[in-house]
């Protein structure tokens, strides 16, 4: 399995990012698709995740109404979106598949800066 | 939630040493625990899944053991490419937090 993550971003305080993941190879609709940030110099953080078959994400309750993770089956990419975005939110965000998160996109860094 | 700590939060040791972490949960997980190594600017890389079964392609001298709310990875002999911080991560339950990381360098 491979996953590709969509670019850096930088916006602006209040604004919103939508992070993309695409899959290929594999079976897309029954890995569990989680979502971890790293801002600079610390360690990880887990988001959310969701098994596409399932399309019920979970979302860790510091991000609960902020953060939406959704997948598209006909694209096999997962999603994930934030919004009210704060400088503290400026970090590398990465997207992982599998039962115990085996395959790891390369990260997006999402800089957010006025 | 389930809170996850990590022991030492940094060490130094020498080419060849053991090196033990110790990743502690506060509530019984099971098995439910992996364990990463990220390399200085890399993305994470599963080493370790269900406490102790070694993923494919992971030397051996990397090894997972322990249940419940206590486990360990230990580097049986350090080697130069294992510089890197080292997360458990839990998976018996949403959400699936991982430990602070321990950083490991060569002295």
């Amino acid at each position: 399995v491979q996953l590709v993550q969509s670019g850096a971003e930088v916006k602006k305080p209040g604004s919103s990012v939508k992070v993309s993941c695409k899959a290929s190879g594999g079976t897309f609709n029954i890995y569990t698709f989680n979502w971890a940030r790293q801002a600079p110099g610390q360690g990880l953080e887990w988001i959310g995740s969701i098994i596409p078959l399932l399309d019920t994400p979970s979302i860790t309750q510091k991000f609960e109404g902020r953060v939406t993770i959704t997948a598209d089956k006909s694209t096999t990419t997962a999603y994930m979106e934030m919004n009210s975005l704060k400088s503290e939110d400026t970090a590398t965000y990465f997207c992982s598949a599998g039962g115990w998160s085996d395959y790891w996109g390369q990260g997006t860094l999402v800089t957010v800066s006025s | 939630d389930i809170q996850m700590t990590q022991s030492p939060s940094s060490l130094s040791a020498s080419v060849g040493d053991r090196v033990t972490i110790t990743c502690r949960a506060s509530q019984g997980i099971g098995n439910y625990l992996a364990w990463y190594q990220q390399r200085p600017g890399k993305v994470p890389k599963l080493l370790i899944y269900a406490a102790s079964t070694l993923q494919s392609g992971v030397p051996s001298r990397f090894s997972g053991s322990g249940s419940e709310t206590d486990f360990t990875l230990t580097i049986s002999s350090l080697q130069p490419e294992d510089v890197a911080t080292y997360y458990c991560q839990r998976f018996n339950s949403v959400p699936f937090t991982f430990g602070p990381g321990t950083k490991v360098d060569l002295k």
